[in-house]
C-alpha cells in the first residue's frame, strides 16, 4: 500500500492565521488526493478532492495544492470553526487508497 | 442527494463476525465509489477497502484483506461490510462513504465494541 505521511500531527494557532498542511506520499499519486475535516463524535467533511478542486459549499478560505508526491492544504484565515482534526486520502486508482494520520488544529 | 444510514451499534465477542449495513437512499447507486472506513477510539481515520457497484471490482487495504468482505446490493441499495475473527483492536466506529467526482456522502457511523 502507499504510505501517506502528513505534518504537523499538531498545529496552535490563532482566529485569523494562515495555517498550511502537508502530506507526503510514498510514491506517485499524480493528482488522486483528497483533505477531509473531521469534528469530535461526527463523520469526516471532504473538503478538497483531485488535490485542488474545492467541494461544492465548502468556504473558499480552504485550498489545495500539489501533484506527484507532495500535496499541501492551505486555510487562508483561519475561522472558529476551523478548529478540527484534518486528514489526507490518497487515491491512486491502482492501489488501495490510504488516509494520513491526522493533523489536529487547535487554538 | 444521497442519505445514508447505517445499522445500529454492536458487541461482540473475539473470534465471533460481525455485518454493518449503510442503507442509501436517493441518487443512482451505482454512480458511487463505496468505501468503509473505521476510526478507533482516539485514533485516526482507517480505510478498509472499497466496491465499484458498476464494474463490481473490489480492493482492500492489505491489513483487512483476507478477513474483510465489501459488497453492494443494488436491488435494495444497500452496502455491506463484513469483518471475521474480530478480536480487541477491532472496536471502533465503522463508517460507510459514498463519492463520485464531485459528491462526497458519510454514513452516521456503526460503534463495534470487541469484547469479552
Amino acid at each position: 500500500d502507499i504510505q501517506m505521511t502528513q505534518s504537523p500531527s499538531s498545529l496552535s494557532a490563532s482566529v485569523g492565521d494562515r495555517v498550511t498542511i502537508t502530506c507526503r506520499a510514498s510514491q506517485g499519486i499524480r493528482n488522486d488526493l483528497n483533505w477531509y475535516q473531521q469534528k469530535p463524535g461526527k463523520a469526516p467533511k471532504r473538503l478538497i478532492y483531485a488535490a485542488s478542486s474545492l467541494q461544492s459549499g465548502v468556504p473558499t478560505r480552504f485550498s489545495g495544492s500539489g501533484s506527484g508526491t507532495e500535496f499541501t492544504l492551505t486555510i487562508s484565515s483561519l475561522q472558529p470553526e476551523d478548529f478540527a482534526t484534518y486528514y489526507c486520502l490518497q487515491q491512486n486508482g491502482n492501489f488501495a487508497y490510504s488516509f494520513g494520520q491526522g493533523t489536529k488544529l487547535e487554538t | 442527494q444521497v442519505q445514508l444510514v447505517q445499522s445500529g451499534a454492536e458487541v461482540k465477542k473475539p473470534g465471533s463476525s460481525v455485518k454493518v449495513s449503510c442503507k442509501a437512499s436517493g441518487g443512482t447507486f451505482s454512480s458511487y465509489i463505496i468505501s468503509w472506513v473505521r476510526q478507533a477510539p482516539g485514533q485516526g481515520l482507517e480505510w478498509m477497502g472499497r466496491i465499484i457497484p458498476v464494474l463490481g471490482t473490489v480492493n482492500y487495504g492489505q491489513k483487512f484483506q483476507g478477513r474483510v468482505t465489501i459488497t453492494a446490493d443494488k436491488s435494495t441499495t444497500t452496502a455491506y461490510m463484513e469483518m471475521s475473527s474480530l478480536r480487541s483492536e477491532d472496536t471502533a466506529v465503522y463508517f460507510c462513504n459514498f463519492e463520485s467526482i464531485s459528491l462526497d456522502f458519510w454514513g452516521q457511523g456503526t460503534v463495534v465494541t470487541v469484547s469479552s
